[in-house]
């Protein structure tokens, strides 16, 4: 298995550009989520999703969408891309557990995005 | 303001030495409590989870605990080595779908 997976690795866009980063997972997971990585702050949270089809705003959705139109896919775009935007972007996914994602949560290896 | 707090600076510990990395936090009140690791240009991963019930959690040389009244956990690595030199996240679960997670905590482990 591959786990979850993430393209591109690395990325540089100007300001206003747009693009789409794409995470992948086969561990037929029901949540996906996508987080943001800076220097001296924690895992912050996008935008999740709790099944196919459904999408949610976490803790800093502005400048971000998403899509779940696939189980295995879960898709994060910027229409225009800012300075502010220039981050670690990290997909996650988990088991389906009833109430809550309690479970562990799977990695993937993540994109370095720079805006300029 | 809710808050998770991990020690900013980098803890450095000789081969061999109990490596011990502190995570407290105010105003949440966690059903579960994670710990993961993360090497440098990779994402993290899980290494325990331990519940609000639960006052210490073991797996091979890790170990973790969880104080609900001082809102702190600890987390423990006994016997370390240099290939334990990462970074280390705590993250909350507080129900829901939302896990609040730390900045982390650097271990440098010397041979």
């Amino acid at each position: 298995n591959a786990g979850v997976t993430q393209t591109p690795k690395f990325r540089v866009l100007k300001t206003g550009q747009s693009m789409t980063l794409l995470c992948a997972q086969d561990m037929n997971h029901e949540y996906m989520y996508w987080y943001r990585q800076d220097p001296g702050m924690g895992l912050r949270l996008i935008h999740y999703s709790v099944g196919e089809g459904t999408t949610a705003k976490g803790e800093v959705p502005d400048g971000y969408n998403v899509s779940r139109l696939k189980k295995q896919n879960f898709l994060l775009g910027l229409e225009s891309a800012a300075p502010s935007q220039t981050s670690v972007y990290f997909c996650a996914s988990s088991y389906y557990t009833g109430t809550s994602s309690v479970d562990e949560q799977f990695f993937g290896p993540g994109t370095r995005l720079t805006v300029l | 303001s809710q808050k998770i707090e991990q020690n900013s600076e980098a803890l450095n510990i000789q081969e061999g030495k109990t490596a011990t990395l502190t995570c407290n936090y105010t105003n949440y009140s966690p059903a579960y409590l994670q710990w993961y690791r993360q090497d440098p240009g990779r994402g993290p991963v899980f290494l325990l989870l331990i519940r609000e019930n639960e006052k210490e959690k073991r797996k091979e040389r890790l170990k973790v605990t969880f104080d609900t009244t001082l809102k702190q956990s600890l987390f423990h690595i006994t016997a370390s080595q240099p290939a334990d030199s990462a970074t280390y996240l705590c993250a909350l679960v507080t129900g829901g779908f939302k896990t609040i997670f730390g900045a982390g905590t650097r271990l440098f482990v010397k041979a």
